[in-house]
């Protein structure tokens, strides 16, 4: 069975922290993941890629491990407006079928 | 810039129904889908579509639930005969290219069925 599993939260912050989330997943021929943010009762939004070597955009930077097969998103001084739910998702090789965690509650509190 | 859509954004309609929810991909992808999201639960895959064909389904995906592709731009999800465990947020998205490729999703049609 093909899981992804991650820390429900909520992560409570104040604005100016840094904060980062794991994701692990269960599938290792899993070949794509992503990082989403959704917002309450709305669409995920793609956030980033995740890719081998690490990448980062703006104050966001996600990690790949494939050893340890888990991928991590790391925020940088949170605003207001980063509080959401963030999903990770995999994408399995030869699959189109996107697999979700559940999400990983943010609030970033003033 | 460019995003998918979805109409009805809200749908009610009662057990034993018929629904059709449509979606409108982006105007360059190729590679349509349909997940849907039971309050409080994870996002969950349902169906991929390319070249007129269903490239993939999930075991949710049964006999009730069918997709199509009736003209250029419209991408339609039906089920034939609702059921209660069948409200859900249904998301449309849509890819460029199928394998590893970023999916964009549409803002959803809430389904209530009573």
């Amino acid at each position: 069975r093909k899981e992804v599993e991650q820390d429900p939260g909520p992560f409570n912050v104040p604005e100016g922290a840094t904060v980062a989330f794991n994701c692990t997943y269960s599938n290792s021929a899993s070949q794509s993941f992503f990082w989403y943010r959704q917002d309450c009762r709305k669409e995920p939004k793609l956030l980033m890629s995740v890719y081998s070597s690490g990448n980062e955009d703006g104050r966001f930077t996600a990690q790949l491990n494939r050893a340890s097969q888990y991928i991590s998103l790391l925020i940088r001084d949170s605003k207001l407006s980063d509080s959401a739910t963030y999903l990770c998702a995999a994408l399995g090789a030869g699959s189109y079928q996107l697999t979700f965690g559940k999400g990983t509650k943010l609030s970033v509190i003033p | 810039e460019p995003e998918v859509t979805q109409t009805p954004s809200h749908q009610v309609t009662q057990m034993g129904q018929e629904v059709i929810l449509r979606c409108v991909p982006i105007s360059n992808h190729l590679y349509f889908y349909w997940y849907r999201q039971i309050l409080g639960q994870k996002v969950e895959f349902l169906v991929s579509f390319y070249n007129n064909e269903i490239s993939e389904k999930s075991e949710i995906f049964d006999d009730q639930f069918s997709v199509e592709r009736p003209d250029g731009s419209n991408f339609t999800l039906k089920i034939r005969s609702t059921k209660l465990e069948d409200s859900a947020m249904y998301f449309c998205a849509s890819a460029i290219a199928g394998f590893s490729d970023e999916q964009f999703f549409g803002p959803g049609t809430r389904l209530t069925v009573l």
